[in-house]
């Protein structure tokens, strides 16, 4: 069965304090990697999409890698505003799956001025 | 704009009844989804469709129906028969290629409430 496990639960960081998020999955052939933002009440923001391993995209101050196993998303000097909740997803195999995505529970990011 | 847009925001059930959720996208997208998101829990799949007047269940389908009469369009009615429909609803839709997954874009979502 395709998991998507993300890590920590929840994650308190100080204005200015550079941290990783982490997203480890067991889907197998794993055929992309995404990175969305949600904020209270509202849908996913997309972030970003990885495809292959050793592939890196960066926005802002959000960076995710990409390694065989698991995703990071790093986040650097962060603000206030990057208080969101991060998820991660991955594509479920294909023929009739062809477009399922598999959720990790979320990372609560909380940043305190 | 392009966009997903879902309607109502917030959205009263009392025991017994079914209701219908909207999605409407003008993004031009194949595919749409629905999804249903618990506190502390990842966002599940209810329903998906890939093409016009064809759909699949998800990983929790029991409870609700979908059509997809027009490719802007994928209705979410929940039945009586959902034991816990209590949460926040969500649609995405994305397009359909046959080389990497696509992105799938998300909704602002329905919150379903049972009194």
């Amino acid at each position: 069965e395709d998991q998507v496990t993300q890590s920590p639960e929840a994650l308190r960081l100080q204005e200015g304090e550079s941290s990783s998020l982490n997203c480890s999955y067991t889907v197998s052939g794993l055929r992309g990697l995404f990175w969305y933002r949600q904020d209270p009440g509202k849908g996913p923001e997309f972030l970003f999409t990885l495809y292959s391993a050793g592939e890196e995209k960066e926005k802002e101050r959000l960076k995710a890698t990409l390694t065989k196993k698991e995703s990071f998303l790093h986040i650097t000097a962060p603000k206030p505003e990057d208080s969101a909740t991060y998820l991660c997803a991955a594509p479920n195999a294909g023929g009739t799956s062809y477009g399922k995505l598999t959720f990790g529970q979320g990372t609560i990011l909380t940043v305190h001025p | 704009d392009g966009g997903i847009t879902q309607s109502p925001k917030y959205l009263f059930r009392k025991e017994g009844q079914n209701v219908t959720l909207s999605c409407e996208q003008n993004l031009n997208h194949d595919a749409m989804y629905w999804y249903r998101q618990d506190p502390g829990q990842g966002l599940r799949l209810i329903y998906y469709s890939q093409i016009v007047n064809d759909f699949q269940k998800g990983d929790i389908a029991e409870g609700y129906s979908v059509s997809r009469e027009k490719k802007e369009s994928f209705p979410l009615t929940v039945t009586s028969a959902q034991k816990n429909p209590t949460a926040f609803y969500l649609c995405a839709s994305s397009t359909r290629t046959s080389g990497n997954p696509d992105t799938q874009y998300f909704g602002p979502g329905t919150r379903l409430t049972v009194l």
